[in-house]
């Protein structure tokens, strides 16, 4: 079993450069997240998934953009680099609300990108 | 939404417990508490978590104050591989069960 699997593990982008971060999850669960790390600060949410089909925004949603055609996969997409988005980004997944008290989410190994 | 306060840093010794306090003197009645923590820079591991009642699992024990102002992570008998950064947490928002992480505790175990 798996779990959230991200990929790729490290990029380097130049500025203006476009890409998009995978993530997959073997646990059929309904929820899915994309955070960002800086250094030395905590996890900020930047979009989140209810289900298939659906996107939201979190706290910083701002030159990223989310697709969740599959129910297991959540993919974060960059359109035009910039260096302000060099940062560690986390996937996450979690059963959803159905089952609330044990809504856990579980993370992936993490996305470490650069942008020059 | 309720959100968290910790303190920056702690220090525990090797084989003594460790006890982490969380402030979140705002949580709405049907708001859980989580507890994570991150390992060098690997993503987040889940803890423990918790609504009214005091929780204990094979990792911790969460202890909740009777009004739901705050919290306290006790790691029985902290080995070195529990230094880590240690976040608490509510559940942010009526949907979509969002985190908000904050910059959570730098726990160091000294040997």
């Amino acid at each position: 079993n798996a779990g959230v699997t991200q990929t790729p593990k490290f990029r380097v982008l130049k500025t203006g450069q476009s890409m998009t971060l995978l993530c997959a999850q073997d646990m059929n669960h309904e929820y899915m997240y994309w955070y960002r790390q800086d250094p030395g600060m905590g996890l900020r949410l930047i979009h989140y998934s209810v289900g298939e089909g659906t996107t939201a925004k979190g706290e910083v949603p701002d030159g990223y953009n989310v697709s969740r055609l599959k129910k297991q996969n959540f993919l974060l997409g960059l359109e035009s680099a910039a260096p302000s988005q060099t940062s560690v980004y986390f996937c996450a997944s979690s059963p959803g609300l159905a089952v609330l008290a044990k809504n856990i989410q579980y993370f992936g190994a993490g996305t470490r990108l650069s942008v020059l | 939404d309720a959100k968290t306060t910790q303190p920056t840093s702690m220090d525990c010794a090797e084989g003594r417990a460790a006890n982490l306090p969380c402030n979140h003197s705002t949580i709405s009645g049907n708001e859980y508490v989580y507890w994570y923590r991150q390992i060098h820079s690997q993503g987040p591991q889940y803890i423990i978590h918790g609504l009214k009642n005091n929780e204990t699992n094979e990792m911790a024990s969460l202890i909740i104050t009777e009004d739901r102002k705050s919290s306290t992570l006790i790691l029985p008998h902290a080995t070195l591989r529990d230094t880590a950064v240690y976040y608490c947490i509510v559940r942010v928002g009526n949907t979509g069960n969002q985190f908000y992480f904050g910059t959570g505790t730098s726990l160091t175990v000294i040997p």
